[in-house]
């Protein structure tokens, strides 16, 4: 599986938009880009996953480049909740389905 | 749906001890699978399971683990005997598995091996 780049921390004002970075220049055509968080203490939560186009849910907005070797995850208005690591993962469902998580962006989202 | 359901939420034993660790997915999903993570190492896939049969356990660390699902409504996880070096917070997830990996996961067993 591609592997990805994330930055180890950011910060975000509450009410702004918070928007994380995921480089994965390796990425081939067939697989997905997913991103999960996880709040301390708790298990990780699923928010978007994208192919090629843009995804927006009601949690966050998925923007992948044209290339698909960067994606960005939009948290449109940052609250305190969403204080949390925030995992960028690629996945090929025709491989052994084994998620490859590395270290995340740790998100601080201050008052 | 009350999510996936791990037992027990704490755990702590001593060196040399079995322990078990339990889970209950999503009632219809059909991949189940057991994480582990710790600060040094991050998660980590020990297992998982379709349709209630182990896929990939090349994550499971050496012989004193073992896991089992019996029936599509039941996991377990189980070191024995377990070490010190085991202490971390275990995770069960589920997904409907198929093309997408849209994992559930539970709120995750603390272990603390002494």
């Amino acid at each position: 599986d591609a592997k990805t780049t994330q930055p180890t921390s950011m910060d975000c004002a509450e009410g702004r938009a918070a928007n994380l970075p995921c480089n994965h220049s390796t990425i081939s055509g067939n697989e997905y880009v997913y991103w999960y968080r996880q709040i301390h203490s708790q298990g990780p939560q699923y928010i978007i996953h994208g192919l090629k186009n843009n995804e927006t849910n009601e949690m966050a907005s998925l923007i992948i480049t044209e290339d698909r070797k960067s994606s960005t995850l939009i948290l449109p208005h940052a609250t305190l909740r969403d204080t949390a690591v925030y995992y960028c993962i690629v996945f090929n469902a025709g491989n052994n389905r084994k998620l490859i998580w590395g270290l995340g962006t740790s998100l601080a989202v201050n008052p | 749906d009350a999510g996936v359901i791990q037992s027990p939420r704490h755990e702590v034993t001593e060196m040399g001890q079995e322990v078990t660790l339990r889970c209950k997915p999503i009632s219809g999903h059909n991949s189940l699978f057991w994480y582990r993570q710790t600060m040094m190492r991050g998660l980590e896939l020990l297992i998982y399971f379709n349709n209630n049969v182990p896929i990939d356990d090349s994550g499971m660390p050496e012989d004193r683990f073992s896991a089992k699902m019996p029936n599509a409504s039941f996991s377990t996880l189980k070191i024995q005997p377990s070490e010190p070096r085991d202490s971390a917070v275990y995770f069960c997830a589920s997904s409907l598995g198929g093309a997408n990996e849209k994992l559930f996961f539970g709120s995750g067993t603390q272990l603390s091996v002494l």
